[in-house]
Formats: structure tokens, C-alpha cells, sequence
């Protein structure tokens, strides 16, 4: 079992639909979780931080965390073509200092 | 703003070249990474260096060596490049206490 599983994909939606990306992890001991966009032939940029559990929002995008369940979520509204990319999901922990281990990606394709 | 840059987007190379790729980073930051990307492969760590002339193996060092001599430059070397190195390749940094990684636009290395 890897240690975290993220479907590749592709989701295709059409434009204004609600996206919700996932990923399971088997660690418990991970505490800060990350989402990073990456642009076809771009290095990944990182989107969102999580510390813990909970809720974090920025705009259209809300990152969630459930960690009794080993999940973590992203959610984008209002999605635009222009968030078509690859979404990888990474975590680390229990403390600071770890190298974050990071899911394949998801490949997301918002069609007008 | 975190700035991470690569010496070059796209390279090409013949077997048996001797290969080196240059990160530099401008926010003073101790940790730096290289990995590769490949399709359904996800990112690999292939070196890691927690300071300057500090170096560490990541999960698949095999045909690579870096060199750190100065805290904001990390260089990726392929002392004799072969076709399974063509790849894209991308360098990072960590922020210790969150351990956020950000990273280069990545240099789309081919072998011929």
C-alpha cells in the first residue's frame, strides 16, 4: 500500500461545476498537508497549507482535512478552464523538518 | 516571494554527455531538493542537502551526484547521461517549520 493514494484521473467537468479532489493517506503521524497546482510542463506551485485538521479556505478553493479518516480534500467552485491542471496532494510530519511525501497527481480538466 | 530558478527549460543531450543542472534559490533557505517527474510515476527524490557541502540520497540516486558549495545553489549532476534520464527534472525548497516545499519551473531534460 502506498503511503498516499490519490486517483490520477482525468475529471472532466464542464465550467462552474464544484471539483472535488482526494486523497487517503496511511500515517497518522502526518500533520501538515499541502495541495500544489501544476500546469502542463510548469513546476508545481503550491496552493494551499494545512496544519492539522479543519477547514482552510482562499477564494474558490477550500482544503480540508480529516485525519480519523486518513483524508484530505480539495475543493474548487465556480471552476474555470483555466484550472485545468495536475493537483498533487503532499504531507509531512508529526513535527517540522520532514521531507513531505507526495501523492501522483490528479488531472483535472474543466472544458468550457 | 519564493524564487527558485533552473539554468535551463529544455536541454538536450547525447548519450554519454556529462550533464549538469543548476538550481538557485534567493530566500536564504537551508533545505534543497532535486526530483524527477515522470508520467505515472509521480515525483521522485533523487538528492536532498540540508546545507552547504552537506548531501544526502534520496529514493533513487543511482546515476546522479549534486554538489552544494554555496548556500543558494544546488547543482544536479549526470556524469554520463543515458536515455532512462530523460525526464523532467525539478528542484525545491523547504521552509523548515512547515515544511512547504516550492519549487523550480523544472528543466525538461531529453537523452538522445
Amino acid at each position: 500500500q502506498k503511503e498516499v493514494e490519490q486517483d490520477p484521473g482525468p475529471l472532466s467537468v464542464p465550467e462552474g461545476a464544484i471539483v472535488s479532489l482526494n486523497c487517503t493517506y496511511s500515517n497518522s503521524a502526518f500533520q501538515y498537508f499541502m495541495w500544489y497546482r501544476q500546469y502542463s510542463r510548469k513546476g508545481p506551485e503550491l496552493l494551499m497549507y494545512t496544519y492539522s485538521s479543519g477547514n482552510k479556505e482562499d477564494g474558490r478553493f477550500t482544503a480540508q482535512v480529516d485525519k480519523s479518516s486518513k483524508y484530505i480534500s480539495l475543493f474548487i467552485r465556480d471552476s474555470q478552464p483555466s484550472d485545468s491542471a495536475t493537483y498533487l496532494c503532499a504531507m509531512s510530519g508529526p513535527g517540522g523538518s520532514y521531507i513531505p511525501t507526495f501523492g501522483r497527481g490528479t488531472s483535472l480538466i474543466v472544458h468550457p | 516571494d519564493v524564487k527558485v530558478t533552473q539554468s535551463s527549460r529544455y536541454l538536450v543531450k547525447r548519450t554519454g554527455e556529462k550533464v549538469f543542472l543548476e538550481c538557485v534559490q534567493d530566500m536564504d533557505h537551508e533545505n534543497m531538493f532535486w526530483y524527477r517527474q515522470d508520467p505515472g510515476l509521480g515525483l521522485r527524490l533523487i538528492y536532498f542537502s540540508y546545507d552547504v557541502k552537506m548531501k544526502e540520497k534520496g529514493d533513487i540516486p543511482e546515476g546522479y551526484s549534486v554538489s552544494r558549495e554555496k548556500k543558494e545553489r544546488f547543482s544536479l549532476i549526470l556524469e554520463s547521461a543515458s536515455t532512462n534520464q530523460t525526464s523532467m527534472y525539478l528542484c525545491a525548497i523547504q521552509e523548515g517549520h512547515t515544511d512547504t516545499q516550492y519549487f523550480g519551473p523544472g528543466t525538461r531534460l531529453t537523452v538522445l
